[in-house]
């Protein structure tokens, strides 16, 4: 079975903190995802990455960044986190050769 | 630019009655076609698929066919129960390499015994 792990179920952090959320996949995939799901929106997508060193911006990528040193592994940086950052933040990672995602259990982030 | 519209919820249902899901999209060429489904407290986990027209994805008792003449997957279920409570989430994948989902926003289901 596919796993995807992310760092922390839940994390508070300060206004102006940096914040890393790691996620890791353990299938060899070469996609990683990183989506915040907030109620009434579903799920949006932050970035994305198809191979090592490589990403791409999606469709709300302001106020983050992302780093993939490692193809099992794709960070979430929040430079400087803001109160409307709070979110549910959920990676995901495919194969090249299949269109499914796989996603991790998520990471509830609360800024105060 | 590609779109998943699903129904708005919540979905309020008795154990054992008949589920539908509506879910159209508008897409470039011929996407494949997701259901995944969300339970309290945790990540998305696939409940289904569909790669092409007239392909008919089951699971659990769930089942949702590719209507390219209706742009339309639908989610059905003949009998719920209350384990079937979740949010419900309707997707789709260009088949270009390097693209990502793009998902509806979601169908809260409640089933009640």
């Amino acid at each position: 079975d596919v796993k995807v792990t992310q760092s922390s179920r839940y994390l508070v952090k300060r206004t102006g903190e940096k914040v890393f959320l790691e996620c890791v996949q353990d299938m060899d995939h070469e996609n990683m995802f990183w989506y915040r799901q907030d109620p009434g929106l579903g799920l949006r997508l932050i970035y994305f990455s198809y191979d090592v060193k490589m990403k791409e911006k999606g469709d709300i990528p302001e106020g983050y960044s992302v780093s993939r040193e490692k193809k099992e592994r794709f960070s979430l940086i929040l430079e400087s986190a803001s109160t409307n950052q709070t979110s549910m933040y959920l990676c995901a990672s495919s194969g090249d050769s299949v269109y499914e995602q796989y996603f991790g259990p998520g990471t509830r982030l609360t800024v105060t | 630019g590609d779109s998943v519209t699903q129904m708005e919820g919540p979905v309020t249902l008795s154990e054992e009655a008949f589920l539908t899901i509506n879910c159209t999209y508008t897409a470039t060429g011929y996407p494949s076609l997701f259901w995944y489904v969300q339970y309290p407290g945790e990540g998305l986990q696939l409940l289904l698929k569909a790669t092409k027209a007239d392909d008919k994805g089951s699971n659990k008792g769930f089942e949702a066919t590719y209507r390219k003449e209706t742009t339309s997957f639908h989610l059905e279920k003949g009998s719920v129960q209350v384990s079937d409570s979740a949010v419900y989430f309707c997707a789709l994948r260009r088949r270009e390499a390097g693209t990502a989902l793009i998902f509806g926003k979601g169908t809260t289901l409640s089933v009640s015994s």
